[in-house]
């Protein structure tokens, strides 16, 4: 069964700084998505980034962008210019479209701003 | 507008009796699925389908019940045999299977059984 580990149960950030949040992963499988998803305080999930397993490149979007270490089976996020708006819950997921269709999330790392 | 409606957002239920949690979409996506979130914890899959017609069990299917007639409903009933349904529980569709990981999220329905 594939796993999804997120070993920062919270982290704190300044407005304007940068932060990176950790996940981990196992898997055997050679063809999958990693995601990263937030919840904010409404508690609706929004994808905020996607990262496909063939790809070396690792994905932006604006302010936030990921590290993939596929070797590693690792999978950070890094928020840059962090904002208040970006206080939330953040959830790793894994995805593999040919063994078992299913979204494995982590626990959760809940990401504090400070003004 | 496009998305997903979960209603209602919170439901109370006496022990013993079924309740049904609806979740619909107007997105045109084949695919749907039911979360359930415990406090201070990730999402667990309950169900989910790929199709009309057609769905599967997800990790924690006891106690539940799930029917996808329509392709943009897929309602969920909670049954007396959950032992512990309290928790907030979160729809979402996907386009399809291929696309399955990049899901979109209704806005949830907090169950509380007293």
């Amino acid at each position: 069964a594939q796993t999804v580990t997120q070993s920062q149960p919270e982290m704190s950030v300044q407005e304007a700084e940068t932060v990176t949040l950790s996940c981990t992963y196992d898997t055997s499988e050679s063809d999958y998505y990693l995601f990263w998803y937030k919840q904010p305080p409404s508690r609706q999930m929004i994808l905020v980034i996607r990262q496909e397993a063939y790809k070396q490149q690792n994905a932006t979007e604006n302010r936030f962008s990921v590290n993939f270490q596929k070797a590693a089976k690792s999978f950070s996020l890094k928020i840059s210019d962090s904002q208040l708006g970006d206080a939330a819950m953040y959830f790793c997921a894994y995805y593999p479209p040919n063994a078992g269709n299913m979204l494995t999330f982590g626990g959760g790392t809940r990401l504090m701003v400070k003004p | 507008d496009g998305g997903i409606t979960q209603s209602p957002k919170y439901l109370f239920r006496k022990e013993g009796q079924n309740v049904t949690l609806s979740c619909e979409q107007n997105l045109n996506h084949d695919a749907m699925y039911w979360y359930r979130q415990d406090p201070g914890q990730g999402l667990r899959l309950i169900y989910y389908s790929q199709i009309v017609n057609d769905f599967q069990k997800g990790d924690i299917a006891e106690g539940y019940s799930v029917s996808r007639e329509k392709k943009e409903s897929f309602p969920l009933t909670v049954t007396s045999a959950q032992k512990n349904p309290t928790a907030f529980y979160l729809c979402a569709s996907s386009i399809g299977v291929r696309t399955g990981g990049e899901q979109f999220f209704g806005p949830g329905t907090r169950l509380t059984v007293l």
